[in-house]
């Protein structure tokens, strides 16, 4: 039974391109977080949202929480984009979903 | 400020050993935790702390102790390795629980033989 669920596994885009990561889940929670995990295996936090919509440069993210679902957008993607996008859930605790891999290609 | 920093960054253990990963952190953060990422599942919560003195168990608990004495550090105890604790561990640390930014350390792969 997986709590967070995320959509697609796997994503391969074009410089430019505009990128939509899909995250839904299933337990009550307080906030949602949004991960980047580099290649090189150390993740930093990119967003926390409990409600309406984050901007931070290229980066947006959405949250519906009667939907239980949110969206993280990448605007004019970049090769530096490359990693992979993990969505957490954290109501008595975090639950984490297994991850989007980007890949942008010049 | 180093931010949480998490040792050592690799260790291989002969099944039935025990060691003991180290966290800590310099930010003054009350929530530290504990998690392990495997293919294929995602990060799992092992353990974690809301302040000194506080500790519970997190989705994956078992073959894993803590304790928390200060608010700087949050060791993770391995009693008894086994191969199926083979898998990269990260420690995090946030000010104010599931509502603050998260921070992790660089993380420990660790393989049980």
């Amino acid at each position: 039974k997986n709590e967070v669920e995320q959509s697609p596994q796997n994503l391969t885009a074009q410089e430019g391109e505009f990128i939509t990561i899909n995250c839904s889940y299933s337990v009550g929670i307080s906030a949602l977080h949004w991960l980047q995990q580099h290649p090189g295996g150390g993740i930093v936090s990119l967003f926390m949202l409990s409600s309406g919509k984050k901007k931070h440069g290229r980066l947006i993210a959405t949250i519906n929480i009667q939907e239980k679902h949110s969206s993280l957008h990448i605007t004019a993607s970049h090769p530096r984009d490359s990693a992979v996008y993990i969505c957490a859930v954290g109501g008595n605790q975090f639950y984490f979903g297994t991850g989007t891999s980007l890949t942008v290609i010049p | 400020n180093a931010g949480v920093t998490q040792t050592p960054k690799f260790q291989v253990l002969k099944t039935g050993q025990s060691m003991t990963l180290q966290c800590a952190q310099d930010m003054n953060h009350e929530y530290m935790s504990w998690y392990r990422q495997d293919p294929g599942m995602g990060l799992r919560l092992i353990h974690y702390s809301v302040g000194a003195g506080i500790t519970d168990q997190g989705e994956v608990p078992n073959g894993y102790n803590v304790s928390r004495s200060t608010t700087e550090d949050f060791p993770l105890r391995l009693l008894s390795a086994a191969p199926s604790q083979t898998s990269v561990y990260f420690c995090a640390s946030s000010p104010v629980g599931v509502f603050g930014k998260l921070f992790f350390g660089s993380g420990t792969q660790l393989s049980v033989l």
